[in-house]
């Protein structure tokens, strides 16, 4: 089975700086997706960003970056400029490619963002 | 947007009845809905995955008794908790999507409460 970890329950960060938040995976597939989720306090889940362990691309998204080291079976998330909606906790998961799995998702335990100003 | 709803957003129900949450996505056809548990401060646990039309697949440890998931159409998903316990309070999410590799959409949540 799938496993992720994420190691650090709570970060900070001041207004207009950047933060990674780490994310790390046990799986023993090729073909997989990533994905980093926000649930802010109104408990909504919200997809940050996703990356195809096929790509040797990182992806991006406005503000929000990721390194991908598949090897390393690393994913973490950069949050550059941080803004004070970007407050929230912060869910890694990984998601197989074997369509037995029916595709769901497996999240990590998550990281509390506080943003200072 | 796709967009999930799930109703009700908070629901307070005495020890032994049984409660009813909907999931409907209301701009696609959800072939597959997944419902899952968050408690306090933790992340989110899959209990169930739900094809329309179909019988439920509960993951390990998941009562199928006691959450009975019915995916009686293509926009909707019911996840029933069966003579509610306190132990049974938590946040309870839905997520949908369409084909297999369509994007995951996830309702609002329900709080439980059973007193």
């Amino acid at each position: 089975a799938q496993t992720v970890t994420q190691s650090q329950p709570e970060m900070s960060v001041q207004e207009a700086e950047t933060v990674t938040l780490s994310c790390t995976y046990d799986t023993s597939e090729s073909d997989y997706y990533l994905f980093w989720y926000k649930q802010p306090p109104s408990r909504q889940m919200i997809l940050v960003i996703r990356q195809e362990a096929y790509k040797q691309q990182n992806a991006t998204e406005n503000r929000f970056s990721v390194n991908f080291q598949k090897a390393a079976k690393s994913f973490s998330l950069k949050i550059s400029d941080s803004q004070l909606g970007d407050a929230a906790m912060y869910f890694c998961a990984y998601r197989s490619e074997n369509t037995g799995t029916a595709s769901k998702l497996t999240f990590g335990t998550g990281t509390r963002l506080q943003v200072t100003l | 947007g796709a967009v999930v709803s799930q109703h009700p957003s908070r629901v307070i129900c005495k020890s032994g009845t049984s409660v009813k949450i909907e999931c409907r996505s209301l701009d696609f056809q959800a072939t597959t809905m997944f419902w899952y548990r968050q408690f306090p401060k933790q992340s989110l646990m899959l209990m169930a995955t739900s094809n329309e039309g179909s019988k439920a697949t509960y993951e390990q440890g998941v009562e199928k008794d006691k959450f009975l998931i019915n995916h009686a159409s293509l926009t909707l998903s019911t996840l029933t908790v069966t003579s509610a316990h306190p132990e049974d309070s938590s946040f309870y999410i839905c997520s949908a999507r369409g084909g297999y590799n369509s994007p995951l959409h996830f309702g609002n949540g329900t709080r439980l409460t059973v007193t």
